[in-house]
């Protein structure tokens, strides 16, 4: 199985800074790789596919980047919307197409 | 729109049986994978297994393989999960999700089935 780092697990940070949270696989995904927002008490919602090419609505605020093994979520001024836990998820090759840990965004 | 709708909150006893269900719209149901995420509490997201309703190809995560079954019945666009004994460990809530493809992003989620089991 491709296992997935998420770091950091947590961070604590003020409406319009800019966020960056990184997942790190096993082996290389070729961008198969999509992030997905939760937000307390709902379900995931998906914000980027192949690594960088953001869902229809999701605000351009949201970018991701990267390639083999590396890639990041970056958020450019954090909203007061966007305190919830981001997944990366993995669908490289053959299942399991595994998830990350989850980054949770706090307040700060 | 694609729509997911899940079956209500469960609460059973270690032991029993149950499946619960995922019910398609907006879209061909047997064109698109269903697959299920468990998420305990607490806890991050896990993938568990997949099927094609058109042929009802199913792949499962080695960590649920043998613990549960997904099936699909694509006269009523319906998938489903069923454990034939349960334990206190499954409780979770159970997300039924959607993908166009083979080896693709979860495009849809449905709203969740919350599990307990408790003696």
């Amino acid at each position: 199985d491709i296992q997935m780092t998420q770091s950091p697990s947590s961070l604590s940070a003020s409406v319009g800074d800019r966020v960056t949270i990184t997942c790190r696989a096993s082996q290389g995904i070729s961008n198969s790789l999509a992030w997905y927002q939760q937000k307390p008490g709902k379900a995931p919602k998906l914000l980027l596919y192949a690594a960088s090419r953001l869902e229809s609505g999701v605000p351009s605020r949201f970018s991701g980047s990267g390639s083999g093994t590396d890639y990041t979520l970056t958020i450019s001024s954090l909203q007061p919307e966007d305190f919830a836990t981001y997944y990366c998820q993995q669908y490289y090759s053959t299942p399991p197409w595994t998830f990350g840990q989850g980054t949770k965004v706090e307040i700060k | 729109e694609v729509q997911l709708v899940q079956s209500g909150a469960e609460v059973k006893k270690p032991g029993e049986s149950l499946k619960i269900s995922c019910k398609g719209s907006g879209y061909s149901f047997t064109s698109y994978w269903i697959g299920w995420v468990r998420q305990m509490p607490g806890k991050g997201l896990e993938w568990m297994g997949i099927i094609y309703p058109g042929d009802s190809d199913t792949r499962y995560s080695p960590s649920f393989q043998g613990q549960v079954t997904i099936s699909a019945d694509k006269s009523i666009s319906t998938a489903y999960l069923q454990w034939s004994s349960l334990k206190a460990s499954d409780t979770a809530m159970y997300y039924c999700v959607s993908q166009r493809d083979y080896g693709d992003y979860v495009g849809y989620w449905g709203q969740g089935t919350l599990v307990t089991v408790s003696s």
